[in-house]
């Protein structure tokens, strides 16, 4: 009963250094998302899946990759790390975007200094 | 998809009912209307969905108008647990649909 995994929990990264973040949900869901969280904030949707081998931006993607090889993981990559990307990454899962919850990781709190 | 608007903030007392309400004006025919809790420090986990008129679960229910330009998420008896942030969402089937938050309300629950 895993749900939806993130790796890692907590990460530090200097400025301009390159990180992948994993996402892996045991649901054999069809959908699955990357949001970004600043303090006091809501959810922003960087990137998003609709099913394997598919990716599409969302609100926020600028600065940010993602790949969805296979259908239960999804990766978000930072090429070159800003400060401006300091936050919480949340990833979800769901089986569609409408009528079924979605699941959510414990997030990835990422700081760059 | 529909934009939502919904409070900031509310305060409320142990035991005491809240109701929040969120408009979606531009809601569409095949949207629904979905409420998820964000406690501190955790994702968001799914309260409630409905399409018209009342849905009542465990947790909550929903209530939603005949023209559905509005829904109001009720929460009977509130704990000091009850504090969390809750996000109004119109989702559909319709299209390959994301699922974007807004801010959300802050609930704070008081002894």
């Amino acid at each position: 009963n895993a749900g939806v995994t993130q790796t890692p929990k907590f990460r530090v990264l200097k400025t301009g250094q390159s990180m992948t973040l994993l996402c892996a949900q045991d649901m054999n869901h069809e959908y699955m998302y990357w949001y970004r969280q600043d303090p006091g904030m809501g959810l922003r949707l960087i990137h998003y899946s609709v099913g394997e081998g598919t990716t599409a931006k969302g609100e926020v993607p600028d600065g940010y990759n993602v790949s969805r090889l296979k259908k239960q993981n999804f990766l978000l990559g930072l090429e070159s790390a800003a400060p401006s990307q300091t936050s919480v990454y949340f990833c979800a899962s769901s089986y569609s975007p409408g009528r079924t919850e979605a699941f959510f990781g414990q997030g990835t709190r990422l700081t760059v200094v | 998809l529909a934009k939502t608007t919904q409070p900031i903030s509310m305060d409320s007392y142990e035991g005491q009912e809240v109701n929040i309400t969120c408009s979606h004006n531009n809601i569409a025919t095949n949207d629904y209307i979905t409420w998820y809790q964000q406690f501190p420090s955790q994702g968001p986990r799914f309260i409630i969905q409905g399409y018209k008129t009342k849905v009542t679960n465990e947790v909550a229910s929903l209530f939603i108008p005949a023209d559905r330009k509005s829904s109001t998420l009720s929460l009977p008896r509130v704990s000091l647990s009850d504090t969390a942030v809750y996000y109004c969402l119109v989702v559909t089937d319709t299209g390959r649909r994301a699922l974007t938050f807004g801010s959300g309300t802050r609930l704070q629950v008081q002894p």
